[in-house]
């Protein structure tokens, strides 16, 4: 596609259950971060990747979050056992290099009840 | 550590009115800056790159600066029109680091 695909858009769970958020970058794009952004607040960093090279996982807030990338494109987030401040809209961003400009997708807004 | 911050936190202007937004940082060694714009449920979009050795850059309606000396800069945004409500967000990006300081935003609002 031409820019960065996220699904869900919506997803709804209830506190316990797992959930996986799917994003699908932008081809030839080599980094991807994942984002977290809760109402009216700014973007918290979750997890970047470059390539083939181990993903610098230092903003992920638990271990009950953690993120694949499969092939160097698509990757998942996955967030385990959900708690209700999980409650937040997930952003994936793609850029052709690291530091270079970010294209996002439009987010996956994620409600734990 | 690396810093960004943003004022205001929100601005209320009126349609066709003209506003600055500003952004501080401490990010180190700078390497260049951006200045994002967000629309409510919508992924933030690029307006504008700022590298050190440029002070201004306009894009469209947009003027962003830069003054490397005060690591400040500033969004310009002239002649405001209704699609310009949304929040606009200072991005700066550190020389050796692949990850992002984001500010947390300005909020604006454009009303008739």
């Amino acid at each position: 596609g031409a820019g960065v695909s996220q699904s869900p858009s919506n997803k709804v769970t209830e506190k316990g259950k797992d959930v996986e958020l799917r994003c699908d970058p932008i081809s030839g794009h080599t980094a991807l971060y994942w984002y977290r952004q809760s109402l009216g607040q700014g973007l918290e960093f979750l997890i970047y990747f470059q390539g083939n090279s181990a993903p610098d996982k230092s903003g992920l807030p638990s271990d009950r979050f953690s993120a694949e990338r499969t092939g160097g494109s698509v990757s998942t987030l996955t967030i385990q056992r959900t708690q209700q401040e999980d409650s937040a809209v997930y952003l994936c961003a793609s850029s052709h290099s690291g530091a270079g400009e970010l294209f996002f997708g439009e987010g996956s807004r994620l409600t734990v009840l | 550590k690396n810093q960004v911050e943003q004022s205001p936190q929100s601005l209320i202007i009126l349609e066709g009115k003209n506003c600055t937004l500003q952004c501080n940082y401490t990010v180190s060694p700078f390497s260049n800056l951006r200045w994002y714009k967000q629309d409510t449920g919508r992924g933030p979009v690029s307006l504008t790159i700022m590298t050190f050795s440029e002070n201004t850059k306009s894009n469209g309606r947009y003027t962003a600066t830069l003054d490397a000396d005060t690591k400040q800069s500033s969004l310009h945004i002239t002649a405001s029109q209704l699609s310009d409500s949304a929040s606009y967000i200072c991005v700066v990006s550190a020389g050796g680091s692949y990850i992002p300081t984001f500010g947390r935003g300005t909020s604006l609002i454009v009303h008739p």
